[in-house]
């Protein structure tokens, strides 16, 4: 069965620092990544996915995450952080050959500080 | 891009009753959909997985008499709390798998305030 860990509870940066959520997945065979965040009371918003190809990905508001299959690791990483970047960001992973089913991270609370 | 609504965003109701979460998927057709739980600041929780026209399939631990699924149809499934509790109370969101693609769309989830 596949799964992730997230080991940071609370990621702290400043705000124009860079910003990096760490990710490590387990799965069977090749993987799907996927970053999620989500905002209070809110659903998950989509940033990015790694399905094949070039190993760092480019996502949504200035995100990217580098696949490393050696170090079974997805982070995820912004150059520069913004207030608004401050949520809960969830990583997942599923089975390339399976069901649709992700198997989701704990989450990271990033807090972004003016 | 492809849309999932979710309806009621917010729904408080007294113990013993039964509320329904309807997940619909506006403008795509979704072969499988997903109902997750989520608590305060954790992760999503799976709680069973719904394809059209055929019965959920519950994950351990969750009782399938408790939280009924249908999916009628290739873009509605409903998620029923039947007699709610308060430990029901939690966030509940679906997702759906678009057909052909595979891909995954998140709703924006419903609050279940169970007094």
């Amino acid at each position: 069965a596949q799964s992730v860990a997230q080991p940071e509870d609370q990621v702290n940066v400043a705000e124009g620092n860079p910003l990096t959520v760490k990710c490590t997945y387990s799965v069977s065979g090749n993987p799907y990544l996927f970053w999620y965040v989500q905002y209070p009371n809110r659903g998950l918003q989509f940033l990015l996915k790694y399905i094949t190809g070039d190993n760092l990905v480019k996502g949504s508001y200035g995100f990217e995450a580098e696949f490393n299959k050696s170090q079974t690791s997805f982070h995820l990483k912004k150059p520069s952080a913004l207030v608004s970047d401050s949520a809960l960001y969830f990583c997942a992973v599923r089975a390339v050959y399976g069901n649709n089913r992700l198997a989701f991270g704990k989450g990271n609370q990033v807090v972004v500080i003016p | 891009g492809a849309v999932v609504s979710q309806h009621p965003s917010w729904v408080i109701c007294k113990s013993g009753t039964s509320v329904k979460i309807e997940c619909r998927s506006l403008d795509f057709q979704a072969t499988t959909m997903f109902w997750y739980r989520q608590f305060p600041k954790q992760s999503l929780m799976l709680m069973a997985t719904s394809n059209e026209g055929s019965k959920a399939t519950y994950e351990q631990g969750v009782e399938k008499d408790k939280f009924l699924i249908n999916h009628a149809s290739l873009t509605l499934s409903t998620l029923t709390v039947t007699s709610a509790h308060p430990e029901d109370s939690s966030f509940y969101i679906c997702s759906a798998s678009k057909l052909n693609t595979g891909e995954l769309f998140f709703g924006e989830g419903s609050r279940l305030t169970v007094l």
